[in-house]
């Protein structure tokens, strides 16, 4: 069974728009962090947001947030007002247990924004 | 502040030959990561290091090889390219800072393999 899925190969947007990227993740670890990192076409992988299995309250980075919904093993993000340059693929990741684990990566969400 | 640098960011191989990719980072960080990313799929570990002096094998060992020189430096070897290595190759090095993870990546090599 996958870890992390992410069910959306694409998104389309207008811009002003929100968009919520879904995520759905398999753990039986109580300890595991979710990430989403943005990639856009010239390759590079930028951190976004974080959000720890025991954090209360739902991340945000600016206009970034992170729904997360630990019952249902969901953690969408969700993007307010987007933005042409949003435009690119965006991955969900999860590291289970201890800090010094890696990441297991979903396939990724390619999303993109017009005018 | 560099973060996490990588080197050659490109470079084509022949089927057979070896060359070993360089990674270092400068925020003290603890744990780091060699990761492939092939079309249409996300990153899948190759190595990763845990802290200095231990290495680990991740997903996709085969073929390949690491050294944890010091805290800042994580090398990738190839010994005998093959076609399949043929990859986007990202370094990445994490650090838990109070309650939050810090994960950084480096900015990839593309290789290619003929």
């Amino acid at each position: 069974a996958q870890k992390i899925t992410q069910t959306q190969p694409g998104m389309f947007v207008q811009e002003k728009e929100a968009v919520t990227l879904d995520c759905t993740y398999d753990t039986s670890d109580p300890s595991y962090g979710l990430f989403w990192y943005k990639q856009p076409s010239s390759g590079e992988m930028i951190f976004l947001i974080y959000q720890g299995s025991y954090d209360q309250q739902n991340a945000t980075e600016g206009r970034y947030s992170l729904n997360f919904q630990k019952a249902r093993k969901s953690a969408n993000l969700v993007i307010s007002a987007s933005q042409l340059g949003d435009s690119a693929m965006y991955f969900c990741a999860m590291r289970e247990g201890q800090a010094g684990t890696a990441l297991i990566f979903g396939k990724g969400t390619t999303l993109s924004v017009s005018s | 502040n560099a973060g996490v640098t990588q080197t050659p960011k490109f470079q084509v191989l022949k089927t057979g030959q070896s060359m070993t990719l360089q990674c270092a980072q400068d925020m003290n960080h603890n744990s780091m990561y060699w990761y492939r990313q092939d079309p249409g799929m996300g990153l899948r570990l190759i190595y990763y290091s845990a802290s200095e002096g231990t290495t680990d094998k991740g997903e996709v060992p085969n073929g390949y090889n690491v050294s944890r020189l010091n805290k800042r430096e994580f090398s990738l070897r190839l010994e005998s390219a093959a076609p399949s290595q043929t990859s986007v190759y990202f370094c990445a090095s994490s650090e838990q800072r109070g309650r939050k993870l810090e994960q950084y990546f480096g900015p990839g090599t593309r290789l290619t393999v003929t």
